[in-house]
């Protein structure tokens, strides 16, 4: 059964970045069946998607955040630059499963990871 | 992105009572819609893709319907297990797979 845990820093200091990975365990990460994302949830409030990258390397972001954003496949890695007390949220990774051309959604998550903004 | 507007933001049923979220599209998106269930201290479950389509597993109380801008989530008879906060999702990711706001569904 496939399981993902996020891990990397817990506390980032304001202007730095931020630096998750995602350990993928009972399936492996390069599979063409599957993609992978990254979603947070910052506290008291909803989910947000940050972005989604595919096998080929592809990755799509949310509009507001792509400048700040980078998702490497190899590693399932999600690094977000100059962060702020904004970027404070639980920050799960998860598998997307396309259903067709276009389109899909996240059928795997992890537990997610706190990560806080703050000097 | 396309925004996704969820309504009511929270409820409150009692047990066996149907329970109805709506998302509202800011364009049409065709049937692409996909809704979450959100318990507390646990990771997002998929419920449903494509407006209407359960996951495997999904108790059959769970239904989704619409096409265009709106859609509608409903819980035929809400059980004691159902206690989550909802998201709906546009599913499109060239568009953004931008999240509704949420409907934290509560027992009366």
């Amino acid at each position: 059964q496939l399981q993902l845990q996020e891990s990397g820093s817990g506390l980032v200091r304001p202007s730095q970045t931020l630096s998750l990975s995602c350990d993928v365990s009972g399936g492996s990460i390069n599979t063409r069946d599957y993609s992978w994302g990254w979603i947070r949830q910052p506290p008291g409030k909803g989910l947000e998607w940050i972005g989604t990258i595919f096998q080929s390397g592809t990755t799509y972001s949310k509009s507001s955040l792509s400048s700040r954003v980078s998702i490497s496949v190899d590693k399932l890695s999600l690094r977000v630059a100059s962060v702020t007390a904004a970027d404070t949220a639980l920050y799960y990774c998860a598998r997307f499963r396309a259903y067709s051309r276009g389109r899909g959604g996240f059928d795997v998550w992890g537990q997610g990871k706190m990560v806080t903004v703050s000097s | 992105d396309i925004q996704m507007t969820q309504s009511p933001s929270s409820l409150s049923a009692s047990v066996g009572d149907k329970v109805t979220i709506t998302c509202q599209a800011s364009q049409d998106i065709n049937n692409y819609l996909n809704w979450y269930q959100h318990k507390v201290g646990k990771a997002p479950k998929l419920l449903i893709y494509d407006a209407f389509k359960l996951e495997t597993g999904v108790p059959s109380r769970f239904s989704g319907s619409g096409s265009g801008t709106d859609f509608t989530l409903i819980i035929s008879s809400l059980q004691p297990e159902d206690i989550a906060t909802y998201y709906c999702q546009h599913n499109e990711y060239q568009w953004g797979l931008t999240f509704g706001g949420g409907t934290k569904v509560e027992i009366k």
